[in-house]
Formats: structure tokens, C-alpha cells, sequence
């Protein structure tokens, strides 16, 4: 149990771009799903918590018109990064919250903006 | 808010022996602290967690500990493998569901055959 899936898992877009990415927990129902963002051989830098039914709360620093939340059921989040520059060229990995504490997370998409 | 110090970044074990990675954090209403194993270019993986409410936890070779005066807690990896190569990450929260982790910097590991 608990799996999260992610989509896609690569993508190479266009600078002014938008890209849409999914996360789904397969197994098991999420009030809280999370975005990530990590740097090569960095840490995990969390970007916002999204929660169910309400707008999701971002970090601060993080610009909310650009990264777009929408958690539209207890299963699925998505994440679209809007006019999309080559500076937001990362790996952005969701995770999904079960029961009271422990967080899974997906595959991860790689984002290259050209 | 929180902040979570994780030591050392690198570390490097001959095959058979332990392993152990600290980690420090800042806000005393922490109460849940899991690790994540990341393999080169794929998703953090649970390997172990514990509640601030016990000390110790084991599951097979693998143990955490924690000490909640000191605020720290420790991973320890036993009769290391080769397939433990990875890199660790520990990591911090507050409450219960809804509440997001704060991680450490991670600990690149390499365990030589």
C-alpha cells in the first residue's frame, strides 16, 4: 500500500510555456498532498501544502500565480507551472499524506524548460 | 520555524560495517521525525520513522534513536550492503496529519564492496 503516482515523469517545454503535472495516490485517500522542488544533489525544498476542497498554503518565497495548486479530490493534486522560464528547470516531487503522519512520495517529474 | 541540521553530508563504510547519521532540530514541538533513502534519480523512500513519544526504534538493520532533550536523533545502519549506497535525508514535523517536513541537507552514502 501507499503508492503515489506521478505524471508526467519528464517533460521539455518551451520558455512562456505552461506545465501541468499530476499526483495520485493510487491506494489510500490524501486530505494533504505536498510540492517539492529539489536541485541536483540538493536537499528537498518544500514549495506548498495542498490541502483538499481550500487553497493550498505556499512557502514563503514561493510565487503562488506561477505555481498553480488545485486539489481537487482526496487523490489527486496538480501542479502547473505557468509561463514556464528555464530557471524553473528542476526535479518537483509531490508526496501524499496517510493517516496521522507518514508522507509518500512520487517519482518525481523532470522539468526542462527551453 | 523549524530548522533541521543533518551531519555529515558524506559518508563512506567499508561492506559489514555501521553507519550512523546524525541530525539536529530546532523547534522543541517536533514530535515526528522520519527518513528517507533517495536513489539516484528516483523518489524518497520511508525506510524508518519514530514519534517523540519512544526513544528507539529498529526494523531489521536499521535503527533510529532520539533524544528529545538534546534535540537530536540519530540513524544507524548496521552490516551495511552495497544496495545502501544512497543518500539519506532526516527530516522533522509538528502535529499530526497536515503538518510538513522540514529536512535535513542529506548524507550522501557509499558503501564500498
Amino acid at each position: 500500500g501507499a503508492v503515489v503516482s506521478q505524471h508526467p515523469s519528464w517533460v521539455i517545454c518551451k520558455s512562456g510555456t505552461s506545465v501541468k503535472i499530476e499526483c495520485r495516490s493510487l491506494d489510500f485517500q490524501a486530505t494533504t498532498m505536498f510540492w517539492y522542488r529539489q536541485f541536483p544533489k540538493q536537499s528537498l525544498m518544500l514549495m506548498a501544502t495542498s490541502n483538499e476542497g481550500s487553497k493550498a498554503t505556499y512557502e514563503q518565497g514561493v510565487e503562488k500565480d506561477k505555481f498553480l495548486i488545485n486539489h481537487a479530490s482526496l487523490t489527486l493534486s496538480t501542479l502547473t507551472v505557468t509561463s514556464a522560464h528555464p530557471e524553473d528547470s528542476s526535479f518537483y516531487i509531490c508526496s501524499a499524506q496517510r493517516e496521522s503522519y507518514e508522507q509518500y512520495f512520487g517519482p518525481g517529474t523532470r522539468l526542462t524548460v527551453t | 520555524g523549524e530548522n533541521v541540521e543533518q551531519h555529515p553530508s558524506t559518508l563512506s563504510v567499508q561492506e559489514g560495517d555501521s553507519a550512523v547519521i546524525k541530525c539536529t532540530y530546532s523547534d522543541s514541538a517536533s514530535n515526528y521525525f522520519p527518513w528517507y533513502k533517495q536513489e539516484l534519480g528516483k523518489r524518497p523512500q520511508l525506510i524508518i520513522d519514530i514519534r517523540s513519544n519512544v526513544g528507539e526504534k529498529k526494523d531489521q538493520r536499521i535503527a533510529v534513536t532520539l533524544n528529545k532533550t538534546a534535540k537530536h536523533f540519530s540513524l544507524h545502519i548496521t552490516e551495511t550492503q552495497p544496495e545502501d549506497s544512497a543518500v539519506y535525508f532526516c527530516a522533522a514535523s509538528i502535529g499530526a496529519a497536515g503538518n510538513k517536513l522540514t529536512f535535513g541537507g542529506g548524507t550522501r552514502v557509499l558503501v564500498k564492496p
